[in-house]
C-alpha cells in the first residue's frame, strides 16, 4: 500500500495568514486528493489532481488552491486563512487496484 | 453530488456482533468502500468490494451488498474495544472519467462497551 505523509498533524495559524499544507506519496500514483473534514459534515473534496500540474476542483473550492509540480507532492494552499477554515484536512491517494483511496494521518488547523 | 446515507452512531456490548448499515444511490458504482477512522487519526481502508459481489469476507469482517436495494453492511464480528471508531462507506462516482472519485458518509460512531 502507499505510504501517505502529510507536513504538520497540528497547525495553528492567524487569520490573514498564508497557509501551505503538504502531502507526499512514496509511490508513482497520479490522483491525489483533499479533503476536509468537519463534525456533522463527513468528508468534503477541495480539490483533486490526476497528474503533475493537473487540478481539478473538488465540492467546495472556495478559498483554497493547490499545486501539483511534482508527481509525489500534492500541495493546500490556504491564500488568506479564515477562522471557518478551521478543521481537519486529509490528504488522500489513490491506488491501481480497486480505485481505493489511502489516507494520510490529517493536518488539524486552527485560524485565529 | 450523490449521498450516502449511514445512522451516526451505534452502541454493543465486547463480545457481541456489529452491523453497520449505508444506503447509497449511485447504481454505477464500481466498488464499494468502508474504511476505519480512529480518533485523530486519517481513514484506513478496511476493506472494499465490488459491485459484481453479493459478500465478501475478511476475518471478522463480513461485507454484505444489495445492489437491487443499493444497501451496503459492514459485519463486526466478536467486537473488541479496540473496534471503537467512526466507520465510513464510500463508493465510487459513476464510471468512466469520473470514477476515481469517491462519495462518502457522514461516518457511524461505533462504542463498543465493555
Amino acid at each position: 500500500d502507499v505510504k501517505v505523509t502529510q507536513s504538520s498533524r497540528y497547525l495553528v495559524k492567524r487569520t490573514g495568514e498564508k497557509v501551505f499544507l503538504e502531502c507526499v506519496q512514496d509511490m508513482d500514483h497520479e490522483n491525489m486528493f483533499w479533503y476536509r473534514q468537519d463534525p456533522g459534515l463527513g468528508l468534503r473534496l477541495i480539490y483533486f489532481s490526476y497528474d503533475v500540474k493537473m487540478k481539478e476542483k473538488g465540492d467546495i473550492p472556495e478559498g483554497y488552491s493547490v499545486s501539483r509540480e511534482k508527481k509525489e507532492r500534492f500541495s493546500l494552499i490556504l491564500e488568506s486563512a479564515s477562522t471557518n477554515q478551521t478543521s481537519m484536512y486529509l490528504c488522500a491517494v489513490q491506488g491501481l487496484a480497486g480505485g481505493e483511496q489511502f489516507f494520510g494521518p490529517g493536518t488539524r488547523l486552527t485560524v485565529l | 453530488g450523490e449521498d450516502v446515507e449511514q445512522s451516526l452512531f451505534l452502541s454493543v456490548r465486547e463480545g457481541d456482533s456489529s452491523v453497520i448499515n449505508c444506503t447509497y444511490t449511485d447504481s454505477s458504482s464500481t466498488y464499494l468502500y468502508w474504511y476505519k477512522q480512529e480518533p485523530g487519526a486519517g481513514l484506513q481502508l478496511l476493506t472494499y468490494i465490488f459491485s459484481n459481489m453479493d459478500m465478501k469476507q475478511d476475518q471478522r469482517l463480513t461485507v454484505l451488498l444489495n445492489k437491487k436495494d443499493k444497501h451496503l453492511s459492514l459485519r463486526i464480528a466478536d467486537t473488541q474495544t479496540g473496534d471503537s471508531a467512526i466507520y465510513f462507506c464510500a463508493e465510487t462516482l459513476g464510471s468512466g472519467a469520473g470514477s476515481y472519485q469517491l462519495t462518502f458518509g457522514k461516518g457511524t460512531k461505533l462504542s463498543v462497551i465493555p
